[in-house]
């Protein structure tokens, strides 16, 4: 299995920063890198796909980069409604697996 | 409107069956993979395995592998994970989600989750 490395585990920022999550893949997979957030008590929402495309209504201060083993996720600007665990997803083979997740909370 | 609603939340004893229950509607069923997503308590995501509800093709992964069976009823726009011996280490929620599109193995579309709780 692919094995899906996010960090940091865990990050406080303050509303209006610029919050940087990565996420390392243990071999290529090219660009098949998929971002969720995931807020408490509720089901995952998939917010860019294929690295760098935004799912259709996502906000624009989310964005992600990268390719080959190591993927870059952004919120240009923190808002106090993106308090969330963030989690990566491969699928370049079966079986697809996540990264171990990012919970934002706001300093 | 295109989603996922899952059957509710189960309290079982450790060696009892259950199955599980994730009802498409607001699109084509049989066009989209269907699959399954652990959350441990206070844990990330495991995916399980997929489903494609047109032919049943399934794929599942290895730590899920003879743990769990996933099956389809496109007739009724279905998809179900079911157990047939339940341990305590399978207390978790588990989410279906619909993969967005072919050769796009990201999950579009969520169901709310199932709480399964083990305990003698």
């Amino acid at each position: 299995d692919i094995q899906m490395t996010q960090s940091p585990s865990s990050l406080s920022a303050s509303v209006g920063d610029r919050v940087t999550i990565t996420c390392q893949a243990s071999q290529d997979i090219s660009d098949y890198l998929n971002w969720y957030q995931q807020k408490p008590g509720k089901a995952p929402k998939l917010l860019i796909y294929d690295a760098s495309i935004l799912e259709t209504g996502v906000p624009s201060r989310f964005s992600g980069s990268g390719s080959g083993t190591d993927f870059t996720f952004t919120i240009s600007s923190l808002q106090p409604e993106d308090i969330a665990t963030y989690y990566c997803q491969h699928y370049d083979n079966l079986p697809w697996t996540f990264g171990q997740g990012t919970k934002v909370e706001i300093k | 409107e295109v989603q996922l609603v899952q059957s509710g939340a189960e309290v079982k004893k450790p060696g009892e069956s259950l199955k599980i229950s994730c009802k498409g509607s607001g699109y084509s069923f049989t066009s989209y993979w269907i699959g399954w997503v652990r959350q441990m308590p206070g844990k990330g995501l495991e995916w399980m395995g997929i489903i494609h509800p047109g032919d049943s093709d399934t794929r599942y992964s290895p730590s899920f592998q003879g743990q769990v069976t996933i099956s389809a009823d496109k007739s009724i726009s279905t998809a179900y994970l079911q157990w047939s011996s339940l341990k305590a280490s399978d207390t978790a929620m588990y989410y279906c989600a619909r993969q967005a599109a072919a050769g796009i193995g990201a999950f579009d579309i969520w169901g709310q989750g199932t709480m399964v709780t083990v305990s003698s």
